[in-house]
């Protein structure tokens, strides 16, 4: 199975300041038939299921705020908050959807306000 | 708009099965397939697997191997996902989504199973 890992944990972001997100994938997502990485990114809060932001890696969902971007290729990829707001306080998850047996998410990193 | 919306929370004993109900609205159920995902309390998200509404045909995460049946009723664009031999470590927020390419954008609210003596 393709294993996924994030970094950091946890980090915390000064208002309008960058938070950036990394997730690494055990073996390359992206798919050399039609040039797509297979990497999903998702926004969770408390007491609710996790929401689509990003797709093909750097896809954004439509309505997400353009201060999220996804970026990255193969094995390694970036979830970038260009400007935190207090709303975007949050667990990220990175999944790959490249083995079409078996899908896997990352462990997570939570964001807070410093 | 497209809908999921999941049964609601389960107290089940150890070594019982549990069945959550995750029926959806506002698009053609067999066209897409519904995962499960499971998340413990504090946790990160565990996916289960898949079904295809139109075949039937399912796939597993070898953890749920021989404990999980993913199932479907197309009259009620209804799926479903049965978890046997409960322990208390299976306590946790059950959700189904709908895949598009393997990507989630509708989710169910979440299902809550506590396997508890």
């Amino acid at each position: 199975d393709i294993v996924m890992t994030q970094s950091p944990d946890s980090l915390a972001v000064s208002l309008g300041e960058r938070a950036t997100i990394n997730c690494r994938s055990s073996q390359s997502l992206l798919d050399s038939s039609d040039n797509k990485n297979y990497l999903a990114w998702y926004q969770q809060k408390p007491g609710q299921p996790p929401k689509l932001l990003i797709y093909w890696a750097s896809i954004r969902e439509s309505g997400v705020p353009d201060r999220f971007s996804g970026s990255g290729s193969g094995t390694d990829f970036t979830l970038t908050i260009s400007s935190l707001q207090a709303e975007d306080v949050a667990v990220y998850y990175c999944q790959q959807y490249y083995s079409t047996l078996v899908f896997t998410f990352g462990p997570g990193t939570k964001v807070d306000i410093k | 708009q497209v809908q999921l919306v999941q049964s609601g929370a389960e107290v089940k004993k150890p070594g019982a099965s549990v069945k959550v109900s995750c029926k959806t609205s506002g698009y053609t159920f067999t066209n897409y397939d519904i995962n499960w995902v499971r998340q413990a309390t504090g946790q990160g998200l565990e996916w289960m697997g898949w079904m295809n509404p139109n075949t039937g045909n399912t796939g597993y995460a070898q953890k749920f191997q021989g404990r999980v049946t993913m199932t479907r009723d197309t009259s009620k664009s209804t799926a479903y996902m049965e978890l046997s031999s409960l322990r208390s470590e299976d306590t946790a927020v059950y959700f189904c989504a709908r895949s598009n390419y393997g990507e989630y954008k509708y989710w169910g609210q979440g299902t809550l199973v506590a396997v508890s003596s």
